[in-house]
């Protein structure tokens, strides 16, 4: 299938590898921030979210921390998997905005076996 | 339960003429999110609706692109005419309300020639 990351940064991890990646947002009155996972053909799928209130937020494998004070959301997969291989978006959210969901550029994760 | 269902799945268009795509959100969600995803980039929000009112289109092409919502539930965009510059995947999202989750489906992609 077409890929949806041909221009995007990649970021290349040996599999096994924790994997870190990262995200500058836009606006600091974001409030609510979400990372989406997309494989070629297909669309967004959610992955984990954080408020702004909330400085860390961990699920399984995956770990998201925000720091407010220069904008900065990162994503951490630890052991990364073939499966993990996909272009990672982040999102915002603000009130002052309408609440408009917002997706940044987007970085690729190759997974080497 | 049911995810955001998009149709068609492939369209191909010549320049000039027009399209239209349709969306069925998750049952009860009350936001619609319609974005558009060019190769290489990250979805671009085009409109979004809450319930059937809309809550933003400052990025929507209101010359050639029209988004509605009849009853607050499935909804439709349309593109008239089309441009080359509008092949893209066009994805339809959802969510219970704002701050949550957004769900995505699989998109349309549009190939205009």
């Amino acid at each position: 299938g077409e890929s949806v990351g041909l221009h995007l940064p990649t970021l290349s991890v040996q599999e096994g590898d924790n994997s870190i990646i990262n995200c500058a947002y836009s606006n600091s009155a974001s409030d609510y921030f979400i990372w989406y996972k997309q494989e070629s053909g297909k669309g967004p799928q959610f992955i984990i979210d954080i408020r702004s209130n909330m400085d860390k937020r961990q699920g399984q494998r995956v770990t998201v921390l925000l720091n407010k004070t220069v904008k900065h959301l990162s994503l951490q997969i630890a052991a990364t998997q073939p499966g993990d291989s996909a272009v990672y978006f982040c999102a915002e959210q603000f009130k002052a905005a309408g609440n408009k969901l917002t997706f940044g550029g987007g970085t690729r994760v190759l997974v080497k076996p | 339960e049911a995810g955001v269902a998009q149709s068609p799945r492939y369209k191909i268009i010549e320049k000039r003429q027009s399209v239209a795509f349709w969306c069925n959100p998750i049952s009860g969600h009350a936001t619609l999110y319609w974005y558009q995803q060019i190769l290489g980039q990250g979805p671009k929000l085009l409109i979004q609706f809450q319930n059937n009112g809309v809550v933003d289109d400052s990025q929507l092409p209101k010359d050639r692109f029209s988004a509605e919502r009849l009853k607050g539930v499935d909804s439709t965009l349309k593109i008239q005419p089309a441009k080359l510059e509008d092949s893209a995947v066009y994805l339809c999202a959802s969510s219970r309300t704002f701050n949550t989750e957004a769900f995505f489906g699989q998109g349309t992609r549009l190939t205009v020639v």
